[in-house]
């Protein structure tokens, strides 16, 4: 049963950068049959698509996100990773991270989300 | 950018009774199409994607369906635990792309 576990601060002030880690258990990252990513989720709103990346460290970022967004892979171990830089208050959300079947591009695994609030 | 619209916003139902959730897509998808259930507190989770294909280990009353823009959820006879919101998703293989629709609101009636 493959599991995934978001870690990093919960509280970022305004101008830096979210950094978050998202550990994969029961399975191996360097899969070519997945993708890995993130989604998040602000205080009572829907879900947006952060982006996505292959174990060879292939990436795929929201185009509204883009400039800040840069994730990376450590096949040693079994970690991806999430940077946003520049962070406003529109940025607090829960963070997920998920696995994505690469043949169709859904989410069939996620973590249980890390909250993260931007505030000075 | 494709943009998924989905209705109604919310949706009241009684326990045993059926609902159908719908998603329009702003360009054709084919059948590129998932659903989500999220219940609070929780992680959404995979329901259904290629517009028709249940997830592992979801229960038969939920079935998807549609094609192009327009995409329908199917719960028949609710059970207290489909009292939840779903999302659908459009996804393009590559370069790997997905939008989320805004959610439905599934309540008890």
């Amino acid at each position: 049963q493959v599991q995934l576990q978001e870690s990093g601060p919960g509280l970022v002030k305004p101008s830096e950068t979210l950094s978050l880690t998202c550990v994969v258990s029961g399975g191996s990252i360097s899969s070519y049959s997945f993708y890995w990513g993130w989604v998040r989720q602000s205080p009572g709103k829907g879900l947006e698509w952060i982006g996505t990346i292959l174990y060879s460290g292939t990436t795929s970022y929201n185009p509204s996100l883009k400039s800040r967004v840069t994730m990376s892979v450590d096949t040693s171990k079994n970690e991806f990773s999430l940077r946003l830089a520049s962070v406003t208050a529109a940025d607090t959300a829960i963070y997920y991270c998920a696995r994505l079947k690469r043949q169709w591009v859904v989410l069939d695994y996620w973590g249980q989300g890390a909250p993260v609030t931007v505030s000075p | 950018e494709i943009v998924m619209t989905q209705s109604p916003a919310t949706l009241s139902v009684s326990p045993g009774e059926g609902a159908t959730l719908s998603c329009r897509a702003s360009q054709s998808l084919g059948i590129n199409l998932a659903w989500y259930q999220q219940k609070p507190g929780q992680a959404p989770s995979l329901l259904i994607y290629g517009a028709a294909t249940r997830a592992t280990g979801v229960p038969d009353r939920f079935s998807g369906s549609g094609s192009g823009t327009e995409f329908t959820l199917t719960i028949s006879s609710l059970q207290s635990e489909d009292f939840a919101i779903y999302y659908c998703q459009q996804y393009e293989t590559w370069p790997p792309s997905i939008t989320f629709g805004q959610g439905t609101r599934l309540d008890i009636k």
